[in-house]
């Protein structure tokens, strides 16, 4: 079974530019988080998919940040503009239904803001 | 608001050398303690769930505890393939699958 994808696997942009993230989940997982580690800290929940419908986005940092999920397959996190705080490890995670269970990782995204 | 400290922030074992990590959480009401283990430029591997005081589960050298304040992981006579930083977090009732993590601590299993 494919695991989580996520890609770039690094990504080096300036201040004010845009920079868009791609997670993709495991086939047939309709719960899909997104997390992000900045340097230092621990890692922190950011949003909840389930299918298409965002189910919890409290974690959002602020509107500099857009997710979306099309068709409830990939999910994509645009951050625009960036700004040198939003620096660190980008996480994507997906689980087959809403219980408590692990869900699974993908390698994340490294995000660099100069 | 929920919280979770790991404690210590690195050790480091020579082979062989049992010890323990320590996760102290505080949460409005459980709904599942995660053990991850995470290796460096990989996300966190699944371990360990444990849902109530007094359970335990056992993988290979490694076996979480869970009191109602703490998780302990404890490794049995690791080998350096242990290496890795362990994460845990807290899933609080009422928060859908939201997890909240710790800064985990970093082993080192040394020959």
């Amino acid at each position: 079974e494919a695991g989580v994808t996520q890609f770039p696997s690094h990504s080096v942009i300036e201040k004010g530019q845009t920079v868009t993230l791609r997670c993709d989940p495991i086939s047939g997982h309709d719960n899909l988080y997104w997390y992000r580690r900045v340097m230092g800290k621990e890692i922190k929940f950011l949003l909840h998919f389930v299918k298409e419908s965002k189910q919890d986005e409290s974690g959002m940092p602020n509107n500099r940040f857009l997710a979306e999920r099309t068709g409830g397959t990939y999910s994509t996190l645009k951050v625009q503009p960036a700004e040198l705080e939003d620096s660190g490890v980008y996480f994507c995670a997906s689980s087959e239904i809403d219980r408590v269970h692990g869900y699974t990782f993908g390698s994340g995204t490294r995000l660099t803001v100069v | 608001e929920d919280q979770v400290t790991q404690s210590p922030e690195a050790l480091r074992l020579q082979e062989g050398e049992s010890s323990s990590l320590n996760c102290s959480y505080t949460v409005s009401g459980l709904r599942g303690l995660f053990w991850y283990r995470q290796d460096p430029g990989k996300g966190p591997e699944f371990l360990f769930t444990l849902y109530s005081a007094g359970e335990e589960k056992e993988k290979e050298r490694l076996k979480a505890t869970l009191t109602k304040k703490e998780s302990f992981l404890h490794i049995t006579a690791p080998k350096p393939e242990d290496s890795a930083t362990y994460l845990c977090a807290v899933q609080a009732t009422g928060t859908a699958s939201k997890l909240t993590f710790g800064t985990g601590t970093r082993l080192q299993v040394t020959l």
